[in-house]
């Protein structure tokens, strides 16, 4: 079956300039969490949607970064005014609950490069 | 807070050697403990995880995992190596209970299988 999408796979962009990154989950699973990668560093949590609650945004690094999820479908990142430490791998992952134990699921992330 | 910490950056070996690659923790709370394994090019892929039970934990291809609550290790081990077993390893935590989902992540291990 399908697994976690994400696009773009590649994404260059003039610092200063806003970005938006996009999650498919797999069909179902109702938490979906970002993280981000930078290089050298281990995977560093960003946000958290689970079905309806209100998402956890408490590893957001700045007010420049947002997220969005409508449902339990679709979910865009968004990077307002990138700076060039912006730069990093973007990875989404989706599990059919976020509490218990389910195994989070990756996709195969963005890679984000601030010029 | 949890936090994890991956001893070595990068581990070279030669095809058919043992390997271990070694993850400590630190938590004020009991933990779930999770090794990831990154191929090139590819999204994170969870390779085995410890919940409860037997401390010895076996993942696909062959590796397997010991928890060590004393030391707070959770170290990962395979007796014999394959180049395709080249590729980046994470060690992740869970906190048990409470509403957020997200894991906490190690640096990573870049583990170099050669001929």
């Amino acid at each position: 079956g399908a697994g976690v999408s994400q696009s773009p796979s590649n994404k260059v962009t003039e610092k200063g300039k806003d970005v938006e990154l996009r999650c498919d989950p797999i069909s179902g699973h109702t938490a979906l969490y970002w993280y981000r990668q930078r290089l050298g560093q281990g995977l560093e949590f960003l946000i958290y949607f689970q079905g309806n609650s209100a998402p956890d945004k408490s590893g957001l690094p700045s007010d420049r970064f947002s997220a969005e999820r409508t449902g339990e479908s679709v979910s865009t990142l968004t990077i307002q005014r990138t700076q060039q430490e912006d730069s990093a791998v973007y990875l989404c992952a989706s599990s059919l609950q976020g509490r218990f134990l389910n195994e989070q699921f990756f996709g195969p992330g963005t890679r984000l490069t601030v010029l | 807070a949890q936090s994890v910490t991956q001893l070595d950056s990068q581990v070279p070996v030669f095809e058919e050697a043992p390997v271990e690659l070694r993850c400590n923790y630190s938590s004020s709370v009991s933990v779930y403990l999770f090794w990831y394994v990154q191929y090139p090019n590819q999204g994170l892929q969870l390779l085995l995880k410890y919940l409860s039970g037997s401390t010895l934990v076996k993942g696909i291809n062959g590796f397997e995992a010991e928890f060590n609550k004393s030391q707070t290790s959770f170290h990962l081990r395979k007796p014999s190596v394959h180049i395709s077993d080249t590729a980046e390893y994470f060690c992740a935590v869970k906190a048990y209970g409470g509403s957020q989902g997200n894991l906490i992540f190690g640096k990573g291990t870049k583990l170099s299988v050669k001929p």
